[in-house]
Formats: C-alpha cells, sequence, structure tokens
C-alpha cells in the first residue's frame, strides 16, 4: 500500500507571508508527482505535474520541488494573499500496471487572514 | 474548451436503493478515472476507463461498477446502497491515459445515503 504524507495539515499565514508545504513519498514507487488546489465547492484545480529527480516547477507566486531520491516535494507560496486559501494535495502515479491512479496525500488546509 | 461535467451534483438516496452517477469529460479525452472523497479516508481511486475498457480497479467492493461509452462519457453505478457510501464522488479526466499526464477534475457528486 502507498503512503502519501502531507505536513502539516493545517497553516494559518497573515496575507504577504511566504509559506511552504511537505509532501512525502515512497520513492521506490515513484513514476509523477501530481499538485492540486482544491477550493471549497470547486473542482480540485491541477498546479504541476513533475517526473523528473530536481524538477522544479512555477506557477505565478506557486512553485514546486521534486526529489526522487528520498521521496518528498516542496510547494512554495510566495507573498500569500488570501484568495491563496485553500487544501492542497499531492498525489503519487506510482507507473506500471497503476492506470489512471492518483494515490492522494491528505492534504494541507490554508488558510490566509487579512 | 469546456471542462469536466458531472452529474447530478447531488444526490440523496436511501439505504438498499441504487445509483448512477454520470461523466462527462473533456472533449478528446480518451481516460477518466473515479474517486471517492470521504472525510475520513480522503480521496481514494474507484477505477480508470481508457477507450472504453476498465484498466485498473482500486480496493472497493462489488457493489461499485462503471462504464465508459465510445464518445468517452463514463457512468459509475452503485448497487445496494450502504449509509458508508455517503460520499462526494469525483472524476478525471486526461488525453491519452500516460501516467505523467494531468488528471482534470469535475466538479463532484454529493451522494447521502439515509
Amino acid at each position: 500500500i502507498l503512503n502519501v504524507e502531507q505536513s502539516p495539515q493545517s497553516l494559518h499565514v497573515q496575507e504577504g507571508d511566504s509559506t511552504n508545504f511537505t509532501c512525502s513519498f515512497p520513492s521506490s514507487n515513484f513514476y509523477a508527482l501530481h499538485w492540486y488546489r482544491w477550493e471549497t465547492a470547486k473542482s480540485p484545480e491541477a498546479l504541476f505535474v513533475m517526473t523528473l529527480n530536481g524538477d522544479e516547477k512555477k506557477k505565478g507566486r506557486i512553485s514546486a520541488t521534486l526529489n526522487t531520491k528520498e521521496g518528498y516535494s516542496y510547494l512554495y507560496i510566495k507573498g500569500s494573499q488570501p484568495e491563496d486559501s485553500a487544501t492542497y494535495l499531492c498525489a503519487l502515479s506510482a507507473g506500471g500496471t497503476s492506470y489512471g491512479k492518483l494515490t492522494f496525500g491528505q492534504g494541507t488546509i490554508l488558510t490566509v487572514h487579512p | 474548451k469546456a471542462g469536466v461535467t458531472q452529474t447530478p451534483r447531488y444526490l440523496i438516496k436511501t439505504r438498499g436503493q441504487q445509483v448512477t452517477l454520470s461523466c462527462s469529460p473533456i472533449s478528446g479525452h480518451r481516460s477518466v478515472s473515479w474517486y471517492q472523497q470521504t472525510p475520513g479516508q480522503g480521496l481514494q481511486f474507484l477505477f480508470e476507463y481508457f477507450s472504453e475498457t476498465q484498466r485498473n480497479k482500486g480496493n472497493f467492493p462489488g457493489r461499485f461498477s462503471g462504464r465508459q461509452f465510445s464518445n468517452s462519457r463514463s457512468e459509475m453505478n452503485v448497487s445496494t446502497l450502504e449509509l458508508g457510501d455517503s460520499a462526494l464522488y469525483l472524476c478525471a479526466s486526461r488525453s491519452s491515459g500516460r501516467e505523467q499526464e494531468t488528471q482534470y477534475f469535475g466538479p463532484g457528486t454529493r451522494l447521502l445515503v439515509l
């Protein structure tokens, strides 16, 4: 059974703060790592798909890094805004015959206070 | 392009009944995956369909089934509903079914079993 862990479970920051969260996964079962942002009552929004060790991706104020050898990914938000408040999920694709299966972490709930 | 759509958005059923949920993927996408989200278990993979074939199934009882049509639209069916089937059911589509592709999620169907 694959175990994808995210920390912290929740985070409260002030507007303008920069923040980061962690996603840990078993490095032996890695094929791709996905990050999603999920706001209440909306569809999960895809942020990044990362496949290569050392990958860094950026989308506006949000960026992510990947270390497949040690099994972790970091998501960074620079200058948090109230509209960044959401649950951030990472999910692992294990490849092989795991067609279409994403194994999700429990998520990090981010609240940005004005 | 229109996003992934799911119908109905909300559903109330009673124990023992059956239910069918529908998912229309992004135009041109051939892979559809289904997930169940509950507060205790997070997002759990149900199954994946690609070109009308089920390629992968998660660890759910046989009461959960699905199918995909030639236009890539997918349905999932839950028979003999139990209280524990109350959940948000999400579907996601991707273009050619490769594991490093982004899965695009719909808004979900919220099922309440009384």
